[in-house]
């Protein structure tokens, strides 16, 4: 099945520079790539996805990338707020396999330090 | 609001007891999940629905977990027999033929 690695798990950043997660995938098959943000206490909101026939997309500061020959695909947050802290997770899924199922990584802990 | 609705959002059981949540999701929406999530872990697929029909389940959904979807619409998650183990978030989710999924605020289970 297919397994998610998420890097790093704690980034620490001051306001304004760029935070940069990345994530790994395992199967091949998995087309699908979204990126959730979530505050404590909270469910994961949606932030941004990417599909495989993309290789990048952005969305105000917000954007990411996939290289789906490496099997990888990164999160780029540009000019960062005190209000970006959160843990972000990265997920890839198949939609028309397994009824399109996550799998998530592990999240990483951003602190955006004003 | 128009999202995904979970509750209760809080429950704090006594060990051995049952407990059931309700998810709501997005209307028109035919899929519907349920995954677990623990403190620092990223969440955990436990089954989906279909319309009505659950397709999948986790060997994460042991014997005490049962989750039914009876109209197509709502669904409840109902766990017997519950266990300290068992204390977790459970987040519902929604889309429609598994693009784009959305999550509800997640119902928090704390079993003493």
């Amino acid at each position: 099945g297919e397994n998610v690695e998420q890097h790093p798990s704690t980034l620490s950043v001051q306001e304004g520079d760029s935070a940069v997660i990345k994530c790994t995938y395992s199967d091949s098959a998995s087309n699908y790539f979204p990126w959730y943000k979530q505050e404590l206490g909270k469910g994961p909101q949606l932030i941004i996805d990417i599909r495989s026939n993309v290789g990048e997309k952005k969305d105000q500061r917000i954007a990411v990338t996939l290289n789906k020959t490496a099997k990888h695909f990164s999160l780029h947050i540009t000019e960062t707020q005190p209000e970006d802290s959160a843990v972000y997770f990265c997920a890839a899924s198949n939609p028309y396999n397994q009824g399109g199922k996550l799998i998530f990584g592990q999240g990483t802990e951003l602190s955006v330090k004003p | 609001d128009t999202g995904v609705s979970q509750n209760p959002r809080h429950k704090i059981t006594k060990r051995g007891q049952n407990v059931t949540f309700r998810c709501d999701p997005i209307s028109e929406h035919n899929r519907l999940y349920w995954y677990r999530q623990t403190l620092g872990q990223g969440p955990e697929f436990l089954t989906y629905f279909q319309n009505e029909a659950q397709l999948e389940k986790s060997r994460l959904l042991s014997d005490r977990f049962s989750a039914e979807r009876p109209k197509g619409s709502f669904s409840t998650l109902e766990i017997q027999r519950t266990e300290q183990g068992d204390s977790a978030m459970y987040l519902c989710a929604s889309s429609v033929n598994g693009n784009t999924i959305y999550f509800g605020e997640g119902s928090w289970l704390t079993v003493v």
